[in-house]
């Protein structure tokens, strides 16, 4: 089945400092990838839509030049947190869609849990 | 952004036990999908709804789809340990390209 592998798992930074957060399509190939932000006992909230090879598209209230969005190719997405701030600390959820999986496509990564100091 | 209310919020059961949750929307989706996240994970789709009064099972699973298209409801049987988690519905309108929009959640834990 579709795997999508997200990294990393977890990381530490301080304030100010910028984290790169990688989500990859490992056995398909996927023209869009979604990223998600999770608060503790909370539900997912949609960030953005990443399309490869165009820019991203933002939720309302999601600040782009604070979340920065690269998608490259048809197996990668990424997602930077620039300037960090402790209220960016938080689950962070990729989730990339195999064109030929309907909605068993959208398949989920792991998650990557920032904490900023 | 809009988000689907769930209930019940968490629900404490026993071992054996058979579990109703349901989803609720103010507007309408044409596709209704049940999640499940364990602790540090992404979720994991157990179940995809696609028409309106649709009734899908999945081993002990059973979710429908609304007929009005604005909720839909997830059903265990049987419960055992490794149910143990968080279920998100989630909503969809515009086909399969589409972004989904997640539930509150239910938080499930079941005792032995």
């Amino acid at each position: 089945g579709a795997v999508v592998s997200q990294h990393p798992s977890r990381v530490i930074c301080k304030s100010g400092t910028s984290v790169k957060i990688e989500c990859r399509s490992l056995d398909f190939q996927a023209t869009t990838m979604f990223w998600y932000r999770q608060f503790p006992k909370k539900s997912l909230m949609l960030m953005a839509t990443s399309n490869e090879g165009s820019k991203a598209t933002y939720e309302q209230g999601v600040e782009k030049d604070k979340f920065l969005i690269n998608h490259a190719s048809l197996t990668l997405s990424t997602l930077t947190v620039t300037s960090a701030h402790p209220e960016d600390s938080s689950f962070y959820i990729c989730s990339a869609r195999d064109t030929g999986g309907g909605f068993y496509g959208y398949t989920f990564g792991s998650g990557t849990r920032l904490t900023v100091v | 952004g809009q988000q689907l209310n769930q209930s019940p919020q968490s629900m404490f059961i026993q071992e054996g036990e058979d579990v109703s949750m349901n989803c609720t929307s103010s507007s309408i989706f044409n596709t209704w999908l049940w999640y499940k996240q364990d602790p540090g994970e992404g979720p994991v789709l157990l179940i995809a709804l696609y028409k309106a009064g649709e009734l899908t099972s999945n081993g002990r699973l059973t979710a429908q789809f609304g007929i009005t298209r604005k909720d839909s409801f997830l059903n265990i049987s049987a419960s055992i340990p490794s149910d143990v988690g968080i279920y998100f519905c989630a909503g969809s309108n515009t086909g399969t390209a589409s972004k989904l929009t997640f539930g509150t959640g239910t938080r499930l834990q079941v005792t032995l």
